[in-house]
């Protein structure tokens, strides 16, 4: 069975720091892709950053960059200078295409994050 | 920028009663999905739907629950007999491929949701 595991149920930093959440996920298979979605209180889910397995580059986008490492199927997140409106819920997510019909995501449990001022 | 859009965002029904969930995918997307979230829980996979019918369903998707593309537009969720246990978060999502090929997108866009409470 795949399944994604996000350690820290809970996260707290001040603004402008720099904070990193993990996860770790099990698949035997070779071509997947990753996802950290955001859920702020509003609960709508919101991509945040992508990252395809055949890819060595780690994915960045603007203030959040993954640490991706392929054979110890880690997946960490990284937001750098952090902001208020990052306060949220980080659900880390996992997916494998099939040759035909449609992908499932795999979702962690979710780390609540706090930006204090 | 366009996006996944679903409504109601409440809807409040009596245990026993049939509730459908609407969803307008993103209009070019081919793929179409449902995942719920019950309070304080992870979000789980429903169903996908591709082609005009089901590529993929989990355990929680049994024979209370349907999904169907009436129109060129929407993306339903129907369940027939709703249980207390069905109140949570439901999440349409779409994307423009599923292929798993290089280049393609193959992410998934969410809409805002729609919270089901059944009393």
């Amino acid at each position: 069975a795949q399944t994604v595991t996000q350690s820290q149920p809970e996260m707290s930093v001040q603004e402008a720091e720099t904070v990193t959440l993990s996860c770790t996920y099990d698949t035997s298979e070779s071509n997947y892709y990753l996802f950290w979605y955001k859920q702020p209180p509003s609960r709508q889910m919101i991509l945040v950053i992508r990252q395809e397995a055949y890819k060595q580059q780690n994915a960045t986008e603007n203030r959040f960059s993954v640490n991706f490492q392929k054979a110890a199927k880690s997946f960490s997140l990284k937001i750098s200078d952090s902001q208020l409106g990052d306060t949220a819920m980080y659900f880390c997510a996992f997916i494998t295409p099939f040759i035909q019909g449609a992908q499932k995501l795999v979702f962690g449990q979710g780390t609540r994050l706090t930006i204090n001022p | 920028e366009p996006e996944v859009t679903q409504t109601p965002s409440h809807q409040v029904t009596q245990m026993g009663q049939e509730v459908i969930l609407r969803c307008v995918p993103i209009s070019n997307h081919l793929y179409f999905y449902w995942y719920r979230q019950i309070l304080g829980q992870k979000v789980e996979f429903l169903v996908s739907f591709y082609n005009n019918e089901i590529s993929e369903k989990s355990e929680i998707f049994d024979d209370q629950f349907s999904v169907e593309r009436p129109d060129g537009s929407n993306f339903t969720l129907k369940i027939r007999s709703t249980k207390l246990e069905d109140s949570a978060m439901y999440f349409c999502a779409s994307s423009d491929s599923a292929l798993g090929l290089a280049g393609i997108t193959d992410t998934q866009y969410f809409g805002p949701g729609t919270r089901l409470t059944v009393l």
